[in-house]
């Protein structure tokens, strides 16, 4: 079974400038988050989707930042414009959906290293 | 914010050794995960306990929860090289449907 896919893998871009980013969850996940991690640091969710509904996205700069899951399948998060200090991995993660026993194991992609100039 | 805070940061041992890694946390928890993460990588699950649970194994690793201290540690028993890594604990707050990880503990099993 495929794991979650994302690309690039890696991007260097000049800051003001446009990126996005594109992740396709395990099959069946109705679940998908897009985390930012910084050096040293432990993941911090960006948005959490339920199918194509973005549930929780409190935590996502929605001046420069913006996502979608279009068919609640793959999905794709958009920086315009970057500042240097977006310069973090992004990570993807998927899951199946959370029931009365909390949030289920998440299954994360590769990531895409971001890195602002 | 981060709301578990791993101990050590880091963590350097021989391998055969046992590692032990702590987490604690601030607020109520339905369930309390582990993730480890080589370098470069994306992060792989490999533990969830639930706040009813009180010790959990899976092959070398055991982790337990003290719900009363909030707290957890991960405990990888007779350690590998291939098991240096970043590992992070991951909670599960009452109502609030997502994981908020702490800022991990780095380990490395020198051979």
């Amino acid at each position: 079974e495929a794991g979650v896919v994302q690309s690039p893998r890696y991007k260097i871009i000049e800051k003001k400038q446009p990126v996005a980013f594109w992740c396709n969850p395990i099959s069946g996940h109705n679940t998908l988050y897009w985390y930012r991690q910084n050096l040293g640091q432990g993941p911090e969710l960006l948005i959490r989707y339920e199918n194509e509904e973005a549930v929780d996205d409190s935590q996502l700069p929605k001046d420069r930042f913006s996502a979608e899951r279009l068919k609640g399948v793959d999905s794709t998060l958009k920086i315009q414009p970057a500042e240097l200090g977006d310069s973090a991995v992004y990570l993807c993660a998927s899951s199946l959906t959370a029931g009365l026993a909390g949030v289920n194991e998440q299954f994360f992609g590769p990531g895409t290293r971001l890195t602002v100039l | 914010s981060q709301q578990g805070e791993e101990d050590p940061q880091a963590l350097s041992i021989q391998e055969g050794e046992n590692a032990t890694m702590n987490c604690s946390y601030k607020t109520s928890i339905n369930n309390l995960q582990w993730y480890r993460q080589n370098s470069g990588r994306g992060l792989v699950h490999l533990i969830l306990i639930r706040s009813n649970e009180r010790e959990k194994h899976s092959g070398r690793l055991r982790v337990t929860l003290d719900t009363s201290k909030k707290s957890s540690s991960l405990l990888i028993t007779a350690s590998r090289a291939a098991d240096t890594a970043s590992y992070f604990c991951a909670t599960d707050a009452w109502g609030g449907n997502k994981l908020v990880f702490g800022a991990g503990t780095i380990l490395r099993v020198k051979s």
